[in-house]
């Protein structure tokens, strides 16, 4: 199993364009969440969402969004890049909580706005 | 709103020694608990998970235990190596949360 798999792995924007990070997993997870983890302020949550076609804002969604057309996929849009979006962009899954809910990690998306 | 806390943000010791590494939350409705490791430049990997019923479990040379009424869980690490050398990072989910909360990690150092 590939298990977490994000793309792409490193991206460099300049300020104000727009893009998209996917999230994939096969483990056939309901609870799917974005993360961004910035030096001295550990992980925050951006965005999450308990199934397909469900989302719900996080801890920092400003100037993000998010869909989950299908179970194993996750996407987060940055639609117009700030400078303070630089940072490493995780996605995780897990089982509905009910299930022990153990938090599965991507490898991370390393972004970087000029 | 959940608050989690580790200290120290950094720790060096020798290779050989024991350790514990402490993780602690304001708020005792969890569901769970979790411990990471991440290395420079890479994801997180689960290390263990303690249910809220659970004092305790054990994977080979770690150990992780919750005292949910103190708000606190301590890892421990019997026998470090240098290959033990990582960021260490907990984590709580809230009964009432989707998400979980995470510390900001522990720097560990295992000098040869």
């Amino acid at each position: 199993n590939a298990g977490v798999t994000q793309t792409p792995k490193f991206r460099v924007l300049k300020t104000g364009q727009s893009m998209t990070l996917l999230c994939a997993q096969d483990m056939n997870h309901e609870y799917m969440y974005w993360y961004r983890q910035d030096p001295g302020m550990g992980l925050r949550l951006i965005h999450y969402s308990v199934g397909e076609g469900t989302t719900a804002k996080g801890e920092v969604p400003d100037g993000y969004n998010v869909s989950r057309l299908k179970k194993q996929n996750f996407l987060l849009g940055l639609e117009s890049a700030a400078p303070s979006q630089t940072s490493v962009y995780f996605c995780a899954s897990s089982y509905w909580r009910g299930g022990a809910g153990e938090l599965f990690f991507g490898e991370g998306s390393r972004l970087t706005v000029l | 709103k959940q608050e989690v806390t580790q200290i120290p943000a950094a720790l060096s010791v020798p290779e050989g020694e024991n350790l514990v590494l402490n993780c602690s939350f304001t708020d005792s409705a969890i569901y769970n608990l979790q411990w990471f490791r991440q290395d420079p430049g890479k994801g997180l990997t689960s290390l263990l998970l303690i249910q809220s019923s659970q004092r305790e479990q054990t994977s080979g040379r770690l150990n992780a235990s919750l005292d949910k009424s103190s708000g606190r869980s301590t890892l421990y690490i019997a026998a470090s190596q240098p290959g033990d050398s990582a960021t260490y990072l907990c984590a709580v989910r809230g009964y009432n949360n989707n998400d979980m909360r995470f510390g900001a990690g522990t720097r560990l150092t295992v000098k040869p």
